[in-house]
């Protein structure tokens, strides 16, 4: 059956740096997500990426943050300079509108 | 308060209880879906209840959804140990690019 997939499932980064998450998602999906955890926090959307382009952001989705699908498979979601908060679990998803497939996320850590 | 709150906030539970589990949400949605995570790991999407339907089954999982009360409730019927997650319900408005509202989620633990 076919999955999202992420990569890593754990980053260390120091404060500062530049962390790029990477998600596979499923091949025939048109519309790609993510999302992020803290800590025993829900999960809350950060952006959603149609068409390659943005189609809604959050406002935690502020200009540290970028998404790409730099060669029609892999999408990417790249933090310019971490700072300690955004540690959490973060979701790719991809899908249709109405259901979503999640990855089993990676963890950030930012120290 | 915010879109999709479950509760309660933590529900455990005997093996071969039953589980119900409520979430309400304010805004009108498209539909509502219940995901599990189990501890550190990802969101498995169990199922997917749309406005216009009042309830749906599968396997041991019931949801209902009472839209003029702005809520939905999921059952799980004869628990097992294999079940303790966190279950989150998830609201889907239509209006925009499928982003999806969780709720603070529901920690079910399911004693042997």
């Amino acid at each position: 059956e076919p999955e999202v997939t992420q990569t890593p499932s754990h980053q260390v980064t120091q404060m500062g740096q530049e962390v790029i998450l990477r998600c596979v998602p499923i091949s025939n999906h048109l519309y790609f997500y993510w999302y992020r955890q803290i800590l025993g926090q829900k999960v809350e959307f950060l952006v959603s990426f149609y068409n390659n382009e943005i189609s809604e952001k959050s406002e935690i989705f502020d200009d540290q943050f970028s998404v790409e699908r730099p060669d029609g498979s892999n999408f990417t979601l790249k933090i310019r300079s971490t700072k300690l908060e955004d540690s959490a679990m973060y979701f790719c998803a991809s899908g249709a509108l109405h259901e979503q497939y999640f990855g089993p996320g990676t963890r950030l850590t930012v120290t | 308060s915010q879109q999709g709150e479950e509760d309660p906030q933590a529900l455990s539970i005997q093996e071969g209880e039953n589980a119900t589990m409520n979430c309400s949400y304010k805004t009108s949605i498209n539909n509502l879906q219940w995901y599990r995570q189990n501890s550190g790991r990802g969101l498995v999407h169990l199922i997917l209840i749309r406005s216009n339907e009042r309830e749906k089954h599968s396997g041991r999982l019931r949801v209902t959804l009472d839209t003029s009360k702005k809520s939905s409730s999921l059952l799980i019927t004869a628990s097992r140990a294999a079940d303790t997650a966190s279950y989150f319900c998830a609201t889907f408005g239509g209006t925009s690019y499928g982003k999806l509202t969780f709720g603070q989620g529901t920690i079910l633990t399911v004693h042997p």
